[in-house]
């Protein structure tokens, strides 16, 4: 079964400072994609960025990065410049590419950005 | 394009009723998947659908569960009996869903369920 932890229930940032949010994650398939999705208070779900557990570089979508270290299990997000409106929920997700690719989330961390 | 849409947006009922959530994925999109967001339990999968196999109901969390999706499209998540225990919002995600490749899931923006 997969797992997926995420350590920080809530984070502060300053306005325009970068923020790392942590995830780890466990599988024994070495077939696996990560995900990171944005939870506004509004209640959607946003998709934000991806990885693929074979993908050689790290991904980046604008002011979003993904910090991909295999041999450790994490996938931790990045946001550049930090934006009043990334003020969210953060869920982190994995999926295997085999079978019914269902996400399986972690519990997600609470971002507040302060002006 | 359009987005997934779901509806109803809020769905009140008394415990015991049977309630149906409805959902229209992006078209094109050949997965289709149910979640449920609660405070005590996070996110969990309940049930996908690809294309006209057989769902994977393997996340259904009893039998008063069940889904059915019509003509490869619209899902209808059916809860019978409900229990104060199934107050939750109800996501819906489609996707791609290709084999071997793992796709973002698009959600809706979900139906707000309380059983009084």
């Amino acid at each position: 079964a997969q797992k997926i932890t995420q350590t920080q229930p809530g984070m502060f940032v300053q306005e325009k400072e970068a923020v790392t949010l942590d995830c780890t994650y466990d599988t024994s398939d070495p077939s696996y994609g990560l995900f990171w999705y944005k939870q506004p208070s509004s209640g959607e779900m946003i998709f934000l960025i991806y990885q693929g557990s074979y993908d050689q570089q790290n991904a980046t979508e604008g002011r979003y990065s993904l910090n991909f270290q295999k041999a450790r299990k994490s996938a931790n997000l990045v946001i550049s410049a930090s934006q009043l409106g990334d003020s969210a929920m953060y869920f982190c997700a994995m999926t295997l590419v085999r079978g019914a690719r269902q996400l399986t989330f972690g519990s997600g961390t609470q971002l507040t950005v302060l002006p | 394009g359009a987005g997934v849409s779901q509806s109803p947006s809020n769905k009140v009922t008394e415990k015991g009723k049977d309630v149906e959530l409805r959902c229209d994925p992006i078209s094109g999109h050949t997965a289709l998947y149910w979640y449920r967001q609660s405070l005590g339990q996070g996110l969990e999968f309940l049930i996908y659908f690809q294309g006209n196999s057989a769902p994977d109901k393997s996340g259904l969390p009893s039998d008063r569960f069940s889904a059915e999706r019509t003509g490869g499209s619209v899902s209808t998540l059916t809860i019978q009996r409900t229990q104060q225990e199934d107050s939750a919002v109800y996501l819906c995600a489609s996707s791609l869903g290709l084999a071997g490749k793992a796709y973002e899931q698009y959600f809706g923006p979900g139906t707000r369920l309380t059983v009084t």
